[in-house]
C-alpha cells in the first residue's frame, strides 16, 4: 500500500539554527500539507501547497517557515531560526487529484534544545 | 472559525465491550469527516472517511455516522480489542473556495481496552 515518508523521524536541534524537514509523497498525489502536534494538543494545520505554490496557510506559518518541492519529488519544510516552541511532532499529508482522503507520514519530532 | 470537539477525552472499558466515541463540529459546511487512529507517539492512520452527503461508513469493527446539520459524528467500535488502545482523532474539512480543503482536528479520545 502506497505511503508518504517523512524523514527524519526525529531531529534535535539548538535553538536558533535552521532545520529542513523531508516528506515524499504518494506517487500521483498533488496536494501536500504540513500540520503539528505539539505535546498533549491538537493536531494544527500549518500550511497547504499545490501546483508548486502555497495554497493555504495558517497563522502559525510566518516568515520563519517555507516550504518547496526542490525536486519535484520531495516536499520540504524549512524552519530557517527554531525556538523552542517549535518543538512539536511535524506530520506531512498528501492527498489526490479529485481526491478526498489525506493520507499522513509517521512524522518527525523537533527537539528544539 | 470552525471548532472540533471529542468527549470523553478518555475511555476505559473491559475487552469485549462495544462502545461509541463522539465528535462535534461547530460549522455545519463541511466538505467531509475523517476519524484517525493515533499511537503513542506514532503518526495517524486514517480509519474511515465520510463525505458530507454521507450518513455513515463501515470498516470491519468500527461504524462511522455523520449528521451534518446538527454537527455530530460518533464512531462505533464493535467488540473491543486491547489492540484498540490507542487516541481516536476527529477531523473535518471545510467547503471553500479552493481545493486543499486542509482538516481541523478534535482532540481526541484515548481509549483503553482492558483485557
Amino acid at each position: 500500500e502506497p505511503e508518504v515518508t517523512q524523514t527524519p523521524s526525529h531531529q534535535v536541534t539548538q535553538m536558533g539554527q535552521e532545520v529542513i524537514l523531508r516528506c515524499v509523497p504518494i506517487s500521483n498525489h498533488l496536494y501536500f500539507y504540513w500540520y503539528r502536534q505539539i505535546l498533549g494538543q491538537k493536531v494544527e494545520f500549518l500550511v497547504s501547497f499545490y501546483n508548486n505554490e502555497i495554497s493555504e496557510k495558517s497563522e502559525i506559518f510566518d516568515d520563519q517557515f517555507s516550504v518547496e518541492r526542490p525536486d519535484g519529488s520531495n516536499f520540504t519544510l524549512k524552519i530557517r531560526s527554531t525556538k523552542l516552541e517549535d518543538s512539536a511532532m511535524y506530520f506531512c499529508a498528501t492527498k489526490g487529484e479529485g481526491g478526498t482522503e489525506a493520507f499522513f507520514g509517521q512524522g518527525t519530532r523537533l527537539t528544539v534544545v | 472559525k470552525q471548532e472540533v470537539t471529542q468527549i470523553p477525552a478518555a475511555l476505559s472499558v473491559p475487552e469485549g465491550e462495544n462502545l461509541v466515541l463522539n465528535c462535534s463540529f461547530t460549522d455545519s459546511a463541511i466538505y467531509n469527516l475523517q476519524w484517525f487512529r493515533q499511537d503513542p507517539g506514532k503518526g495517524l492512520t486514517s480509519l474511515l472517511l465520510i463525505q458530507s452527503s454521507q450518513r455513515e461508513q463501515t470498516s470491519g469493527r468500527l461504524n462511522a455516522s455523520l449528521d451534518k446539520s446538527s454537527g455530530r459524528s460518533t464512531l462505533y467500535i464493535a467488540a473491543s480489542q486491547p489492540g484498540d488502545s490507542a487516541t481516536y482523532l476527529c477531523a473535518v474539512s471545510r467547503i471553500s473556495s479552493g481545493s486543499a480543503r486542509q482538516l481541523t482536528f478534535g482532540s481526541g479520545t484515548q481509549l483503553t481496552v482492558l483485557p
